[in-house]
């Protein structure tokens, strides 16, 4: 079974730093790129971030309103991928998903989802 | 960054109704365009990708149309299941960036 569990959140105050896992399983983690994707409390998805896989130079690309804060890494020995955040502000509090990409009829897309760590940024 | 405008907001609707959902992208996108479904509390399901290929499992009355900058989302009947907050996503160049969402309600 395919699986991907993120672990890591918690509460921190503003201007810290947390560093969130993704556990894969049940398939090649190695061959895919995987994005993080986060949901503040009552309002919409949010795209934070990709890295592509060893093929594609682990490349990353991040949202505006998280460069140069955060930054997302993957150890394949590990099966997992990483978001390291740090700076946080108030408005980073959100559920993060991390999201496996895969490619179909050509279109990357993200078709498996953890089910979340909640981060709180709070004083 | 490309926005991504969907509309609506919010819609109340019965079941065995036609329902329509649309995106518009500030710029054009070609046709890398998803959509995906979201129920309270559980995670996101992916529904379409290429702006017209059925995810996989998703039943039929789910379809999608449009390419360039106007996207569409049609329920051709739709069900109690159905239900929930609709989201279509932008992955034709970075950032990727998500629609507001539609909720669906029940009238």
């Amino acid at each position: 079974e395919v699986q991907l569990v993120e672990s890591g959140g918690g509460l921190v105050q503003p201007g810290g730093s947390l560093r969130l896992s993704c556990a894969a399983s049940g398939f090649t983690f190695s061959d895919h790129y995987m994005d993080w994707v986060r949901q503040a409390p009552g309002k919409g998805l949010e795209w934070v971030g990709r890295i592509k896989n060893k093929a594609d130079s682990y490349t990353t690309y991040y949202a505006a309103s998280v460069k140069g804060r955060f930054t997302i890494s993957r150890d394949d020995s590990k099966n997992s991928v990483y978001l390291q955040m740090n700076s946080l502000k108030t408005e980073d509090t959100a559920v993060y998903y991390c999201a496996r990409i895969v490619v179909t009829a050509g279109y990357y897309g993200m078709d498996v989802w953890g089910q979340g760590t909640t981060v709180t940024v709070s004083s | 960054d490309i926005q991504m405008t969907q509309s609506p907001s919010a819609m109340s609707a019965s079941v065995g109704d036609r329902v329509t959902i649309t995106c518009r992208a500030s710029q054009g996108i070609s046709n890398y365009l998803a959509w995906f479904q979201q129920k309270p509390g559980k995670v996101p399901q992916r529904l379409i990708y290429g702006a017209s290929y059925l995810q996989s499992g998703v039943p039929s009355r789910f379809s999608g149309s449009g390419s360039g900058s106007e996207f569409t989302l049609t329920i051709s009947s739709l069900q109690p299941e159905d239900f929930a907050t609709y989201y279509c996503l932008q992955h034709n160049s970075y950032p990727f960036t998500f629609g507001g969402g539609t909720k669906v309600e029940i009238k």
